[in-house]
C-alpha cells in the first residue's frame, strides 16, 4: 500500500463514545499532521508532529488527543466531542527535510458524525 | 499572521471554458505558494506549487505564477474538462523553521458541465 491512508473512513459516534481515528504514511516521512475540514470554513491544522514530536498544537479542546507512537502511524483519539466537531478530518505527511518546496500529502480523510 | 484569499464559489463551466481561480496572499518575507486539489470523497492532492517570484507551477494543463508585487498566485486553466470538478485549495508556507505550516484559502468549488 502506498501514499497516506486513514482508518475509519466513516464514524458516527454519541457523545459519550471514546473513538480513535488511525493514520499510517507508506512514505518514509518525518512530519505528519492533523487538520479539520468544516462545511463554509477553511482548512484548520489541529496537530503537527516533526520525528514523532508534537511541534504544533493550535489551540486544539482537550476532548481531542493525538497520540504519534512512530514516525509512520499517527492516532487522533477522541472523547465526549460535541455536535460541531462533526467534519472531515484529514491526516497529512511531508518529508520534513531543509528543503523550502515542503509538500505535503494527504490521507483520503475520516468523515466523522457526532450525535 | 499569514492568510490566503481566494475566490468563493462555486464557479459552474461548460467544457472546454477557461478556467481563472483567483488567489492572493499576506505572509511576511517570501512563502512558497501551492494550489491543491480536492476530489469528491478524497482527500487533498498537490496540484502544483512555486517557491519564488515569477515562478510558474504547471501541471495537467493548469498554471499558476507567483506575482510577488500583486501578493497573487491565480490559477488557470484553458480548457476544462468535466473531470476537473473538484474544490480547489491555495495555500502557502513560510520560510524558515515553520515552512511545514501550511496556511490554506477557503477553497472553491468548480463544476464542470458537458
Amino acid at each position: 500500500e502506498t501514499g497516506v491512508t486513514q482508518t475509519p473512513r466513516h464514524l458516527v459516534m454519541g457523545m459519550t463514545n471514546k473513538k480513535s481515528l488511525k493514520c499510517e504514511q507508506h512514505l518514509g516521512h518525518n512530519a505528519m499532521y492533523w487538520y479539520k475540514q468544516s462545511a463554509k470554513k477553511p482548512l484548520e491544522l489541529m496537530f503537527v508532529y516533526n520525528f514523532k514530536e508534537q511541534t504544533e498544537n493550535n489551540s486544539v479542546p482537550s476532548r481531542f488527543s493525538p497520540e504519534c507512537p512512530n514516525s509512520s502511524h499517527l492516532f487522533l483519539h477522541l472523547h465526549t466531542l460535541q455536535p460541531e466537531d462533526s467534519a472531515l478530518y484529514l491526516c497529512a505527511s511531508s518529508p520534513l527535510t531543509a528543503s523550502i518546496q515542503e509538500t505535503q500529502y494527504f490521507g483520503p480523510g475520516t468523515r466523522l458524525l457526532v450525535l | 499572521g499569514d492568510s490566503v484569499t481566494q475566490m468563493e464559489g462555486p464557479v459552474t463551466l461548460s467544457e472546454e471554458a477557461f478556467l481563472t481561480i483567483n488567489c492572493t496572499y499576506t505572509a511576511t518575507g517570501y512563502p512558497s505558494l501551492f494550489w491543491y486539489v480536492q476530489y469528491p470523497g478524497e482527500g487533498l492532492q498537490l496540484l502544483l506549487k512555486a517557491t519564488k517570484a515569477d515562478d510558474k507551477g504547471s501541471n495537467k494543463g493548469f498554471e499558476a505564477t507567483y506575482r510577488k508585487e500583486t501578493t497573487s498566485f491565480h490559477l488557470e486553466k484553458g480548457s476544462v474538462q468535466v473531470s476537473d470538478s473538484a474544490v480547489y485549495f491555495c495555500a502557502l508556507s513560510p520560510l524558515g523553521a515553520a515552512g511545514n505550516k501550511l496556511t490554506f484559502g477557503g477553497g472553491t468549488r468548480v463544476l464542470v458541465k458537458p
